[in-house]
């Protein structure tokens, strides 16, 4: 079993929609969460660490819910430069992180 | 400008053939480490390193070397390559303290025949 799950998409969405999709990680022991965005394999680059209570930036909320071992990326008013594939990690320390395949958003006009 | 460099960005190699990707970091980053991407896997790493002469396998070290014997570069090493190891390469670094970022270099296409 992979250690950290996403949905691979595509999601299709038109601009100014919200788009939501979740990850699930395996390790009970995890302790660090991020999302990061790549673009057409391209270097991934981070879009937000992920915390116990939440966190916003911006148009980007990602949630936390360790009971159930998911992590949440929510879009709102999506730009066509959203269009990614979005990372998933969940590592139990900064060393050990271990990454998701990728959740890919294409947003349309 | 604060980066991590590897070369070459494309490879195509044969069998048996070694051959050595580099990285190299200005950030002064503790920590470095390698993954492979490859399609429905994900990132997955490869090696790892925590500081100049420390390095540790990864999920997927088979096949490859790895050296650490300046703060600034990690070099990946493949000392028979196999069409198995066709992959994207990434190599990244960060500065080893809790939460702190990854910054990845822009990739080595790695072609085996």
């Amino acid at each position: 079993r992979k250690e950290v799950e996403q949905d691979p998409g595509p999601f299709n969405v038109p601009e100014g929609a919200t788009v939501a999709f979740n990850c699930t990680y395996s390790n009970s022991a995890s302790q660090s969460f991020f999302w990061y965005r790549q673009d057409c394999r391209k270097e991934p680059k981070l879009l937000m660490s992920v915390y116990s209570s939440g966190n916003e930036d911006g148009r980007f909320t990602a949630q936390l819910n360790r009971a159930s071992q998911y992590i949440s990326l929510l879009i709102r008013d999506s730009k066509l430069s959203d269009s990614a594939t979005y990372l998933c990690v969940a590592g139990i320390n900064d060393y050990k992180l271990s990454f998701g395949a990728g959740t890919t958003v294409t947003v349309r006009a | 400008e604060a980066q991590v460099t590897q070369n070459p960005r494309y490879l195509i190699t044969v069998t048996g053939k070694k051959l050595t990707v580099t990285c190299s970091q200005n950030m002064n980053h503790e920590y470095m480490s390698w993954y492979r991407q490859d399609p429905g896997l994900g990132l997955r790493q490869i090696y790892y390193s925590m500081n100049v002469e420390v390095t540790d396998k990864g999920d997927v070290p088979e096949g490859y070397k790895v050296s650490r014997k300046e703060k600034r570069n990690f070099p990946l090493i493949l000392e028979s390559p196999s069409p198995n190891q066709t992959s994207l390469y990434f190599c990244a670094s960060s500065p080893g303290v809790y939460n702190s970022p990854l910054h990845f270099g822009n990739g080595t296409r790695l072609t085996v025949t």
